[in-house]
């Protein structure tokens, strides 16, 4: 089974600030990789898929990149908003979630 | 607009069963694949199962093989999720969405809680 890895499992910062969250894959997974964003009693929604494709509507301040086993999500210019859990997810072989990130206002 | 409502959650104790529905809408739903994840409180999402547009394919998480089935019904635009053998550990919100293998979860339902209690 693959594994996903995220890190930090916390990210501290501010309003206006850039923002990196990394997954990692426990094997190639080539580019089949998604990033959710998800905020308390709420269902996920998909922000970035094929690892660096942004969904319709979402803002382009988020982008993703990477390939293989090293994956970053980034958000540039943080809104109070964006303040939520971000979770990777490899759809390679079956599906797999990192443990996510909460990314907290400084 | 695409729409996915559950329905079925609820308290059981353990050993017992439980079906899930997911009611589709705003979209030909007999042309996607369907999953099904769950959130157990406090915890991250975790994969539960899923099939594929014309039901001749379907893939289990460990945790839940053998004692959990996935369904759908086309003709009705829904997906169901049949689970036997219930434990504490099944304790979770559980999401319908659109996607499957390939294709990115782009649609989620709002999620039904399913406790697993005596």
């Amino acid at each position: 089974d693959i594994q996903m890895t995220q890190s930090p499992s916390t990210l501290s910062a501010s309003i206006g600030d850039r923002v990196t969250i990394t997954c990692r894959a426990s094997q190639s997974i080539n580019d089949w990789l998604v990033w959710y964003q998800q905020k308390p009693g709420k269902a996920p929604k998909l922000l970035i898929y094929k690892a660096s494709s942004l969904e319709s509507g979402v803002p382009s301040r988020f982008s993703g990149s990477g390939s293989g086993t090293e994956f970053t999500l980034t958000i540039n210019g943080l809104q109070p908003g964006d303040f939520a859990t971000y979770y990777c997810q490899q759809y390679d072989s079956y599906y797999t979630f990192g443990q996510g990130t909460k990314l907290e206002i400084k | 607009q695409v729409q996915l409502v559950e329905s079925g959650g609820g308290l059981v104790k353990p050993g017992g069963s439980l079906r899930l529905s997911c009611a589709a809408s705003g979209f030909p739903f007999s042309n996607f694949y369907m999953t099904w994840v769950r959130q157990a409180p406090g915890k991250g999402l975790e994969w539960v199962s899923y099939i594929s547009s014309s039901s001749s394919f379907t893939k289990y998480a460990d945790s839940v093989k053998g004692r959990f089935t996935i369904s759908r019904d086309n003709a009705k635009n829904s997906l169901y999720l049949q689970m036997n053998s219930l434990r504490a550990e099944d304790t979770a919100v559980y999401y319908c969405a659109r996607g499957g293998a390939r294709v990115a979860m782009g649609y989620w339902g709002q999620g039904t809680l399913v406790t697993v209690s005596s």
